[in-house]
């Protein structure tokens, strides 16, 4: 079993829906992290949080530390939000690795 | 003030040459880290590096390959005698404090390599 696991691996939205993708982690960390990835693109930092919740324009994230969960929304979808997002969390046994999850590939349709 | 700049963007190899991957980090960060991404699966560590310091080199593997963070210029990934298999997308990140202190790591755009 992955010590992080996202859910879903896949997701295709209408433009303008509500998304949400779900991180669960079995380890103890120092912070948890939001990537976003592009096809065939860099990897951009979207949060890094420890926690309660933090918010950038139309993205969310939260964590959950007692229950070891974190959710990342996008509200009023847009095609351009179109990317992998991965949730990597810091692993306090081993300081400094970040360990990911696999990622949630979004697609939003217009 | 230029992020996490990696070159080449794309590296083609021929089996048995050798692959260096290089990495300038954000300026004024002394803490940088390589990830490999293999096809259909997820980053993994591999090492992660301070000015002239290795700190942690255990994603490593312990044949091949190699890095290193001079004082002056990059960090390097080197990849010896390159096998089908070390074909992937290399990401090198960079922070101002260790990840430890919760610091946020900026990324590069990676280092696509075939070997063929």
């Amino acid at each position: 079993k992955n010590e992080v696991e996202q859910s879903p691996q896949n997701l295709t939205a209408q433009e303008g829906e509500f998304i949400t993708i779900n991180c669960s982690y079995s380890v103890g960390i120092s912070a948890l992290h939001w990537l976003q990835q592009h096809p065939g693109g860099g990897i951009v930092s979207l949060f890094m949080l420890s926690s309660g919740k933090k918010k950038h324009g139309r993205l969310i994230a939260t964590i959950n530390i007692q229950e070891k969960h974190s959710s990342l929304h996008i509200t009023a979808s847009h095609p351009r939000d179109s990317a992998v997002y991965i949730c990597a969390v810091g692993d306090v046994r081993n300081t400094d690795k970040l360990i990911f999850g696999t990622g949630t590939r979004l697609q939003v349709f217009p | 003030n230029a992020g996490v700049m990696q070159n080449p963007r794309h590296l083609v190899r021929r089996r048995g040459q050798e692959a260096r991957l290089r990495c300038s980090p954000v300026k004024g960060h002394s803490h940088v880290y390589w990830y490999r991404q293999l096809p259909e699966e997820g980053l993994k560590f591999m090492v992660y590096l301070q000015k002239e310091n290795i700190i942690d080199e255990s994603g490593m593997p312990k044949e091949r390959f190699s890095a290193e963070f001079p004082k002056e210029g990059p960090s390097i990934l080197r990849i010896q005698q390159v096998v089908r298999g070390d074909s992937a997308a290399y990401f090198c990140a960079s922070s101002p404090l260790s990840l430890v202190v919760d610091t946020e790591a900026f990324f590069g755009q990676g280092t696509r390599l075939t070997v063929v």
